[in-house]
């Protein structure tokens, strides 16, 4: 069965650093996401891609935050200069035309 | 501004012992209702889509339900395996396909 593959399943950086995170989506999707969940909280939505740009971004999704697709089968998502509050699990999904299907998910513990 | 409760936050049963799970959203333009289920330091696992009020479906011991209010999610004779977090999402609005998710409920079925 198709699935949306992530990596690393777990990240530790230092405060400052620069991540990326990355993720394989269904191969026939066009839509591609990226969700954060601080432990204990809610699935936060972060930004959406379609047809190689940003289709929507929430208010999180500042200019720390960038999505690419640099090849016909990543989409990544990078981090630069991470605090402590960017520590979350974060969810790549894909979608076809409704039903999102997530992936295992990235845990970044930023110290 | 959209919003998704869920309720409870968390329900022992004893296995075989049926319930329901609800999901209350106040959106404007409701486009979709979503369930999933997570475990735990996964990813949402999808389980179903609902699009409109009095819409049902079901998958094992799983059935979900939409009214204009609230979705319900009953779960029949549960057995141990069904133990998880269930997630309830709604995409709405016109020109974005984001999911709002609730908190979840955190479900325990003991043998």
């Amino acid at each position: 069965e198709p699935e949306v593959t992530q990596t690393p399943s777990h990240q530790v950086t230092q405060m400052g650093q620069e991540v990326i995170l990355r993720c394989v989506p269904i191969s026939n999707h066009l839509y591609f996401y990226w969700y954060r969940q601080i432990l204990g909280q809610k699935v936060e939505f972060l930004v959406s891609f379609y047809n190689n740009e940003i289709s929507e971004k929430s208010e999180i999704f500042d200019d720390q935050f960038s999505v690419e697709r640099p090849d016909g089968s990543n989409f990544t998502l990078k981090i630069r200069s991470t605090k402590l509050e960017d520590s979350a699990m974060y969810f790549c999904a894909s979608s076809g035309h409704t039903e999102a299907f997530f992936g295992q998910g990235t845990r970044l513990t930023v110290v | 501004e959209d919003q998704v409760t869920q309720s409870p936050e968390a329900l022992r049963l004893q296995e075989g012992e049926s319930s329901s799970l609800n999901c209350s959203y106040t959106v404007s333009g409701l486009r979709g209702l979503f369930w999933y289920r997570q475990d735990p330091g996964k990813g949402p696992e999808f389980l179903f889509t609902l699009y409109s009020a009095g819409e049902e479906k079901e998958k094992e011991r799983l059935k979900a339900t939409l009214t204009k209010k609230e979705s319900f999610l009953h779960i029949t004779a549960p057995k141990p395996e069904d133990s998880a977090t269930y997630l309830c999402a709604v995409q709405a609005g016109r020109n974005t396909d984001k999911l709002i998710f609730g908190t979840g409920t955190r479900l325990q079925v003991f043998p």
